[in-house]
């Protein structure tokens, strides 16, 4: 079975700093990896996703993550934030062989001017 | 071209009674997948369709959910009858052919049981 941690639960900062948040998985086979984001009384939207190839894989809105196998790891980052930007992130694992997605318990990024 | 639309948006009822949740996804979208939130926890999975058939119902809380996919296009969730611990925001997503596309979320429907 497949599981997701997001590491932080909220993260607050002033706009046009970096951010990074932290995702990572466990899984006993190759899974793909992918970023959503929910603005306020809106569904969630796919940001990125990875399924092979380039461990950098870039988003929308200016948005980029890195897989690391090694560390199991998925981590989202920007390298200046906006407000717009002001949201909740979900990092989400599929097996390669299966259709059910699991979603983590979501990191609420806070913009501050 | 239309997304997962859902309704309705949000819905208070008392505990005991029926409720029914409908999801229409995009057009031509074979899966569907039904999800759930509460409280602020992890988006659960509930079940997946493909196209009329039910393919993994396997997050399913108990008998007191029933999702059906009518001809392979709408879907319906109802809880019946509906308790304390239904309360969340229920998704409804759907892709095309396979999930490596990403799904398209529609906006929730927020229900509150009291």
């Amino acid at each position: 079975a497949q599981s997701v941690t997001q590491l932080d639960s909220q993260v607050p900062v002033f706009e046009e700093a970096p951010v990074e948040l932290r995702c990572n998985y466990s899984s006993s086979v190759s899974v793909y990896l992918f970023w959503y984001v929910q603005y306020p009384n809106q569904g969630l939207q796919l940001l990125l996703k990875y399924l092979s190839g380039s461990t950098l894989v870039k988003g929308i809105n200016g948005f980029e993550a890195e897989f690391n196998k090694s560390q199991t790891s998925f981590h989202l980052r920007k390298p200046s934030v906006h407000i717009s930007d002001t949201a909740e992130y979900f990092c989400a694992v599929l097996n390669t062989g299966g259709f059910k997605t699991i979603f983590g318990a979501g990191t609420r990024l806070f913009v501050k001017a | 071209e239309a997304g997962v639309t859902q309704f309705p948006s949000h819905s208070v009822i008392e505990k005991g009674q029926t409720v029914t949740l409908r999801c229409d996804p995009i057009s031509g979208h074979d899966n569907l997948y039904w999800y759930r939130r509460v409280m602020g926890k992890e988006i659960k999975f509930l079940l997946h369709f493909v196209k009329e058939s039910k393919q993994d119902e396997s997050g399913m809380p108990n008998n007191r959910f029933l999702a059906e996919r009518t001809g392979g296009t709408y879907s319906t969730l109802k809880v019946q009858p509906a308790e304390l611990e239904d309360s969340g925001v229920y998704f409804c997503a759907s892709s095309p052919s396979g999930s490596l596309y990403g799904y398209t979320f529609g906006s929730g429907t927020r229900l509150t049981v009291v």
